[in-house]
């Protein structure tokens, strides 16, 4: 597709489930991230895949949450055992991982707890 | 650890005045990025800035680097209400591309 797509684009599911969302980034970027922003809040990295290189997860805020990448295409982003603090947006981003091209983001994850 | 900080946190503003938002950075960078966020909407890229002394330019808006400061700086001239939206910088630590977004700042712009 000609930008970063994100599924679903909302999810409202109940404290103590799992949920599981989806990023397709654009064709040939090596690169993909993965933000939390909550209400009014700024961007709060989580996890960065850049190519096969071992992923970045120093931002991953608990064990509770994983990211997993096939090759350079598709990643899902799972939070576990869910918790009402996690209510937030939850932003893809991919980029083509050299050069200064910025990143291109999708729409986003709005994700409820109740 | 790198660190990004912007200032003002929010902004409300008459049209037709001038401003400048402020992003300040912790650690050596050779990237720096400007992007707006649209209520409810995704983020979209404003300025790529990569090296000391650079300055871009479009329409209302002009942002700068100086690396010496670790500072950039958005400025807005003659601001009109369709500016209103948020502000974010981002910076790379040098050799990665590892993202570090500032705070942003809520910009409003009043008729």
């Amino acid at each position: 597709g000609a930008g970063v797509s994100q599924s679903p684009s909302n999810k409202v599911t109940e404290k103590g489930k799992d949920v599981e969302l989806r990023c397709d980034p654009i064709s040939g970027h090596t690169a993909l991230y993965w933000y939390r922003q909550r209400l009014g809040q700024g961007l709060e990295f989580l996890i960065y895949f850049q190519g096969n290189s071992a992923p970045d997860k120093s931002g991953l805020p608990s064990d509770r949450f994983s990211a997993e990448r096939t090759g350079e295409s598709v990643s899902t982003l799972t939070i576990q055992r869910t918790q009402q603090e996690d209510s937030a947006v939850y932003l893809c981003a991919s980029s083509p991982g050299q050069g200064s091209q910025p990143q291109h983001f999708g729409d986003g994850t709005r994700l409820s707890i109740l | 650890e790198l660190k990004v900080e912007q200032n003002p946190l929010f902004l409300s503003m008459q049209e037709g005045k001038n401003y400048t938002i402020y992003c300040n950075y912790s650690t050596t960078s050779d990237r720096l990025y400007w992007y707006r966020q649209d209520p409810g909407k995704s983020l979209e890229s404003l300025f790529v800035l990569l090296s000391n002394g650079a300055v871009k330019q479009e329409g209302r808006l002009m942002a700068s680097l100086d690396t010496k400061a670790r500072l950039s700086t958005l400025h807005i001239t003659a601001a009109v209400h369709d500016l209103s939206a948020t502000y974010f910088c981002a910076v790379t630590a040098s050799g990665t591309y590892k993202y570090i977004f500032g705070t942003g700042t809520r910009l409003k712009v009043l008729a």
